[in-house]
This record gives C-alpha cells, sequence and structure tokens, in this order.
C-alpha cells in the first residue's frame, strides 16, 4: 500500500469543524483512500472512502485533491466524543487487501 | 454497519499458558479475516491474515507456531496465543471482510492480553 504521512496531532474546539490532512503523494490509480479513527482503548471504526471523487456521509465528508495526491477528512460540527486517533490509509478497493495503518493523527476536541 | 465481536475483551493468564480469542461476524460471511496487534501508544501492525478453509497467512517477524489461526468458518476465527509471555501482553484487534457493499473492513472491539 501507498504510504501516507499525517500530522501526529491536532486540536480543535467543540461545535467546530476538524479537517485532517493527508499526504499521499504515491497512491496509484486504483487505490482508495480510506479514513478509520479509533477511540482509546477500542477497535477501528470505519469513517468513509473515495477514489477521486467527494464523499459526504452521517459521520464525515472527505475531499480528495485532483491529482489525489492528498485528501482532507471533514468532522463539519467536532464533538468530545470526536476525539481519537485518525487514520488515514490507501489500499486496493478488494476485501482481500488488508490495511496497513500509520501513525495517524491524534485528534483532541476540547471543550 | 456490520458487526464484528470479540471474545473474551479482556484476559490475564500466567506466563507459559495458551491463550484463545475469537473473532465472529456476526450478520455477514467473512472470506478474510485480518489479526492485528497493537502495542500501548503504537498504532495496530498487521498480524496475520486468515482465509477459510486454508492457512493463514503471516506477516514477516510473526511466528506463526506461536500464534495459531483457524478460521474454520465463515463467521469465525480464533487466535491461540500458546505458551504466553508477558512480552506478548497486548491489544488483540480482528477485523472481518468483504463488507457488506464498500469493501470497507469491520473491526472487532479488541482483545486486551495481559500475561503475568
Amino acid at each position: 500500500d501507498a504510504k501516507t504521512t499525517q500530522p501526529t496531532s491536532m486540536d480543535c474546539a467543540e461545535g467546530r469543524a476538524a479537517n485532517l490532512p493527508c499526504n499521499h503523494s504515491t497512491i496509484s490509480g486504483n487505490e482508495y483512500v480510506y479514513w478509520y479513527r479509533q477511540i482509546h482503548s477500542q477497535g477501528p471504526q470505519y469513517i468513509i472512502h473515495g477514489l477521486k471523487n467527494n464523499e459526504t456521509n452521517e459521520m464525515a465528508s472527505l475531499i480528495i485533491t485532483e491529482d489525489r495526491k492528498s485528501s482532507t477528512l471533514i468532522l463539519p460540527h467536532a464533538t468530545l466524543r470526536d476525539t481519537a486517533v485518525y487514520y488515514c490509509i490507501v489500499r486496493g478497493h478488494n476485501a482481500g487487501n488488508m490495511l496497513t495503518f500509520g501513525g495517524g493523527t491524534r485528534l483532541m476536541v476540547k471543550p | 454497519g456490520a458487526v464484528v465481536s470479540q471474545h473474551p475483551s479482556r484476559v490475564i493468564c500466567k506466563s507459559g499458558t495458551s491463550v484463545k480469542i475469537e473473532c465472529r461476524s456476526l450478520d455477514f460471511q467473512a472470506t478474510t479475516m485480518f489479526w492485528y496487534r497493537q502495542f500501548p501508544k503504537q498504532s495496530l501492525m498487521l498480524m496475520a491474515t486468515s482465509n477459510e478453509g486454508s492457512k493463514a497467512t503471516y506477516e514477516q517477524g510473526v511466528e506463526k507456531d506461536k500464534f495459531l489461526i483457524n478460521h474454520a468458518s465463515l463467521t469465525l476465527s480464533t487466535l491461540t496465543v500458546t505458551s504466553a509471555h508477558p512480552e506478548d501482553s497486548s491489544f488483540y484487534i480482528c477485523s472481518a471482510g468483504p463488507g457488506l457493499a464498500n469493501n470497507e473492513q469491520f473491526f472487532g472491539p479488541g482483545t486486551r492480553l495481559t500475561v503475568l
């Protein structure tokens, strides 16, 4: 899987939008961008994924640049329960392809 | 989303004993399951890929004779840590796929293993 680069940590005020960047400059044409998060002492939770178009679901929005070398996960109205480590992962769109976790971004939502 | 369960959620055992961890997909069939290990303040590290009806594929550095994986059905994979030692203490997490529509992996809640 292509390597991703994320900031180690970020803070966000409760109620404000949290924008988490991810660089994946070596992504190949058939690889998707996936986002997961892990709340302390729990298993990772799927958030969203995309190929080249922007995506939105009930949890977040994913903005992928036109050259696909970077993306941003947006939590529109962060709450304290969104405090977690957020992982940006690129992988082929096949269930047999494992997920390779990098260091992720530790998001701290503050009151 | 789909649900993956793990049992037990936490286990404490003496050094030298074996511990079995179960991973179940509750509402879908999983042809592939993955086992991860996570040490404190570190990211998840893939240990092995478990395929229903065939032998597991282990990542480099993971001892297959120590971490026995059995994927006997489309809803159950087990990881047995044999002759556990304190350095095996970790958070063990499984994931199951394929997902319902988007091929995302669904993760279990994890099992905290503490070896005394």
